[in-house]
């Protein structure tokens, strides 16, 4: 059971909008940054968006983050095949001692 | 060019020992909070430990606490996981990760443990 709590799947066709969530508490998102990140098919994490909404360099400005009160959100604007992935949210929690939190992750297909 | 280089990985029976090395290059490795994160095969990710710069400050998932020893040599641009009393669900792939704006901005490619009799 993840402390962060992300919908298991999200689709859309080539060119749609896919928006995911991420639900927290006040301990983590609440307190705390959200970053998220993408992992292509048998590959390590990459970063996507970090402190709540900025995008490192030579990620597509279809990527965009939210945060509000305990929760965040990933939004992809026009959806590629490329962006066929998995999507983790994650924030340092303040309830223990040093804890970094990840959501399940939110597997994205592309219709 | 940025990169970490995860080394170690391997077989391991349970209550055994392994130790990963993470080699960096490309920044300012000594300047570098490091972690290490990790995915069991078909999971999701699972952050494990974080060094300061200094060593002076360390943190563990409460699932590996006691047992897996997080630490780091400046002078050799490596951050190293000793892993103690292995067990069956300590079975991943395991990443170590540079922080940066409290999020993880460098990972390396990953050294897969297998914990099996």
């Amino acid at each position: 059971q993840s402390v962060l709590a992300q919908p298991p799947s999200a689709s859309g066709t080539p060119g749609q909008r896919v928006t995911i969530s991420c639900s927290g508490s006040s301990s983590n998102i609440g307190s705390n940054t959200v970053t998220w990140y993408r992992q292509l098919p048998g590959t390590a994490p990459k970063l996507l968006i970090y402190d709540n909404n900025q995008r490192p360099s030579g990620v597509p400005d279809r990527f965009s983050g939210s945060k509000s009160g305990t929760s965040a959100s990933l939004v992809i604007s026009g959806l590629q095949s490329e962006d066929e992935a998995d999507y983790y949210c994650g924030a340092w929690d303040d309830s223990l001692n040093g804890l970094y939190v990840f959501g399940a992750g939110t597997r994205v297909t592309v219709l | 060019e940025v990169r970490l280089v995860e080394s170690g990985g391997g077989f391991v029976q349970p209550g055994g020992s392994l130790k990963l090395s993470c080699a960096a290059s490309g920044f300012t490795f000594s300047t570098s909070y490091m972690n290490w994160v990790r995915q069991a095969p078909g999971e999701g990710l699972e952050w494990v430990s974080y060094i300061s710069r200094s060593s002076s400050t360390l943190y563990y998932a409460e699932s590996v606490k006691g047992r897996f020893t997080v630490s780091r040599d400046n002078a050799k641009n490596s951050v190293f996981l000793q892993m103690n009393s292995l067990r069956a669900d300590d079975t991943a792939v395991y990443y170590c990760a540079r922080l940066e704006y409290d999020g993880f901005d460098i990972w390396g490619q990953g050294t897969m443990v297998t914990v099996s009799p």
